[in-house]
């Protein structure tokens, strides 16, 4: 099982440019979330996906979307990048048809640098 | 004022000492997370609590959903043990699918 993955690791975009991340979740995980985590400071939730659909959001401005494909996995689109989106966005499934739902596995990050 | 408060923000140990890490949260919760993060960033979750104790190896969790209050404790802390450990919460509110996270503690043990 490879746990949750996402890529790219590392990624360096300028400002006004648009970035794509992606997710693949940990096997048998239908539901995915996004976080975005500044330096220093705890990760905020940006949205959820589950079957296909966005189901919830967080405070973030609609240059943040998403995507969920018909495999589970999904993408996370920020368009006109601000210095301000320079982050780690981390990527956590859950199965959501269980109790066990409550319990996220987290991905390894995309750090993302916004000259 | 943040919904989930950890404290200490950052916390220095010598090897072999008990260490403690609290979280204290102001909104009714399904489950409580307790979370161990590395330098590069990937996430480990060490604990689920929504009573009670949990015990894994050296790590003890504690909650009480009366006070609103966690406790994360480390015995025989040793130098790999330095990690950010974060607290995040279930909030109760209708279809909140999220975690909301505390601004977590940098541990440090030093050998």
């Amino acid at each position: 099982d490879a746990g949750v993955t996402q890529s790219p690791t590392h990624l360096i975009k300028t400002r006004g440019q648009q970035v794509t991340l992606r997710c693949s979740p940990k096997s048998g995980h239908d539901t995915v979330s996004w976080y975005q985590q500044a330096l220093g400071q705890g990760p905020q939730f940006i949205f959820q996906y589950y079957e296909e659909e966005e189901r919830q959001r967080g405070n973030f401005p609609d240059r943040f979307s998403g995507h969920q494909f018909p495999n589970y996995s999904s993408e996370l689109n920020v368009n006109a990048l601000l210095l301000g989106d320079s982050a780690l966005y981390l990527c956590a499934s859950s199965f959501f048809g269980t109790p066990s739902y409550n319990e996220q596995f987290f991905g390894p990050g995309t750090r993302l640098t916004v000259l | 004022k943040n919904e989930v408060e950890q404290s200490p923000q950052n916390l220095t140990a010598q090897e072999g000492e008990f260490i403690t890490i609290n979280c204290s949260y102001s909104v009714g919760i399904s489950a409580l997370h307790w979370l161990q993060q590395h330098p590069g960033g990937g996430i480990v979750s060490l604990f689920m609590l929504s009573s009670g104790k949990k015990k894994h190896g050296r790590l003890i969790a504690t909650i009480n959903i009366q006070e609103k209050h966690s406790s994360l404790h480390i015995t025989a802390s040793h130098p790999r043990d330095s990690a950010v450990y974060i607290c995040a919460v279930r909030p109760l509110r209708q279809g909140a699918q999220k975690l909301v996270f505390g601004q977590g503690t940098r541990l440090t043990i030093n050998p």
